[in-house]
């Protein structure tokens, strides 16, 4: 199983901010990819798929560059509830999920 | 709205004891899972279930054990619990993207 691997952070960004994290993957054989909030203490969510194409989602963006192998996620007019740990995820033919260990966003008034 | 619950938010067992969590998705999926999240790890597979009564080996298998009896249950098995299994345990369910159930926080003493 390859690795997934994310910025740790935190990332600490004032309220109105955009940023973007990144992930990169190893595995060229990896087809699908996704992005998880986790808050604290609870459980992963959905919040976007990612699509070759790129995808946009109200103030998220997500983008797919395989020929980079990573997937990107852009966070336009922060609010403080963005406040979270972001997990990328990938998955290849016939397995589970693999997820990044995440990246945590902080975002401040 | 996919909903995976599972049978306990906390629990505390000691050393030696067989414990047993749960997990119930209502979505009819057909791919089931098992993590434990501990910090500074992210989320790893303990056991993955593609159908009833089949059952893969994640990446951490060793001290656990699965049970798939029902599609839509999903059983994760400590047969003999230690302090280093001291974790949050996720069950997670899902096609391709996974949707995850909250959590149980077990600590063994």
């Amino acid at each position: 199983r390859k690795e997934v691997e994310q910025d740790p952070g935190p990332f600490n960004v004032p309220e109105g901010a955009t940023v973007a994290f990144n992930c990169t993957y190893s595995n060229s054989a990896s087809q699908s990819f996704f992005w998880y909030r986790q808050d604290c203490r609870k459980e992963p969510k959905l919040l976007m798929s990612v699509y070759s194409s790129g995808n946009e989602d109200g103030r998220f963006t997500a983008q797919l560059n395989r020929a980079s192998q990573y997937i990107s996620l852009l966070i336009r007019d922060s609010k403080l509830s963005d406040s979270a740990t972001y997990l990328c995820s990938l998955n290849q033919a016939g397995t589970a999920l693999i997820f990044g260990k995440g990246t945590t966003l902080s975002v401040s008034s | 709205d996919v909903k995976v619950t599972q049978s306990s938010r906390y629990l505390v067992k000691r050393t030696g004891e067989k414990v047993f969590l749960e997990c119930v998705q209502d979505m009819d999926h057909e791919n089931m899972f098992w993590y434990r999240q501990d910090p500074g790890l992210g989320l790893r597979l303990i056991y993955f279930s593609y159908d009833v009564k089949m059952k893969e080996k994640g990446d951490i298998p060793e001290g656990y054990s699965v049970s798939r009896e029902k599609k839509e249950r999903f059983s994760l098995i400590l047969e003999s619990a230690s302090t280093n299994q001291t974790s949050m345990y996720l069950c997670a369910s899902g096609p391709d993207e996974q949707f995850f159930g909250p959590g149980t926080r077990l600590t063994v003493l």
